[in-house]
């Protein structure tokens, strides 16, 4: 069974500024993905950022990159240079050879301008 | 870009009826799920299904839900006798890719259901 913990209900961050949202999974496959969604307040998913479990290398997708830690089941994203359209709600998410999304509680994240 | 769509975006109903969401799917995608997220909560996972038939399901997905794939385009959630608490957003996704997990999912708008 896969489970996803983010251990930060809310956050907040000044406009420009960067911001760390946490997140840590467990499971017991070797091969996985792990994924980053926003949902703004009109509650649509949108896909931030995808990580494979098998690269070592960190995911980069223009402001936003995350912090891979295969050994300690970590997967922070970071948001650079916050905008004002980056609050919103984002689910950590994790999925192994099933097909099954595993979402953790979400992190609210504040932007002040 | 293609989209998930999913209508209606507002279901009211009374309790013990019957609703039907629908969703459309990403055209060239094979996998489809449903999703439904209480307000205020975490969104959790119903049901996936790949080759006209079910893949997986949660433990909510119980007698009283089914779906359906009935003209190779639209991907139905059946509620059968509505409860209050099945009030709750539901997101239709969908995927490619002949590995599942190896694709990621594209959900549409979401569609609000309210049981009163």
């Amino acid at each position: 069974a896969q489970t996803v913990t983010q251990s930060q209900p809310e956050m907040s961050v000044q406009e420009a500024e960067t911001v760390t949202l946490s997140c840590t999974y467990d499971t017991s496959e070797s091969d996985y993905y792990l994924f980053w969604y926003k949902q703004p307040p009109s509650r649509q998913m949108i896909l931030v950022i995808r990580q494979e479990a098998y690269k070592q290398q960190n995911a980069t997708e223009n402001r936003f990159s995350v912090n891979f830690q295969k050994a300690a089941k970590s997967f922070s994203l970071k948001i650079s240079d916050s905008q004002l359209g980056d609050a919103a709600m984002y689910f950590c998410a994790s999925r192994t050879s099933g097909s099954r999304l595993t979402f953790g509680e979400g992190t609210q994240l504040t932007v002040n301008p | 870009e293609p989209e998930v769509t999913q209508t209606p975006s507002h279901q009211v109903t009374q309790m013990g009826q019957e609703v039907i969401l629908r969703c459309v799917p990403i055209s060239n995608h094979l996998y489809f799920y449903w999703y439904r997220q209480i307000l205020g909560q975490k969104v959790e996972f119903l049901v996936s299904f790949y080759n006209n038939e079910i893949s997986e399901k949660s433990e909510i997905f119980d007698d009283q839900f089914s779906v359906e794939r009935p003209d190779g385009s639209n991907f139905t959630l059946k509620i059968r006798s509505t409860k209050l608490e099945d009030s709750a957003m539901y997101f239709c996704a969908s995927s490619g890719g002949s590995r599942s997990y190896n694709s990621p999912l594209h959900f549409g708008n979401g569609t609000r259901l309210t049981v009163t």
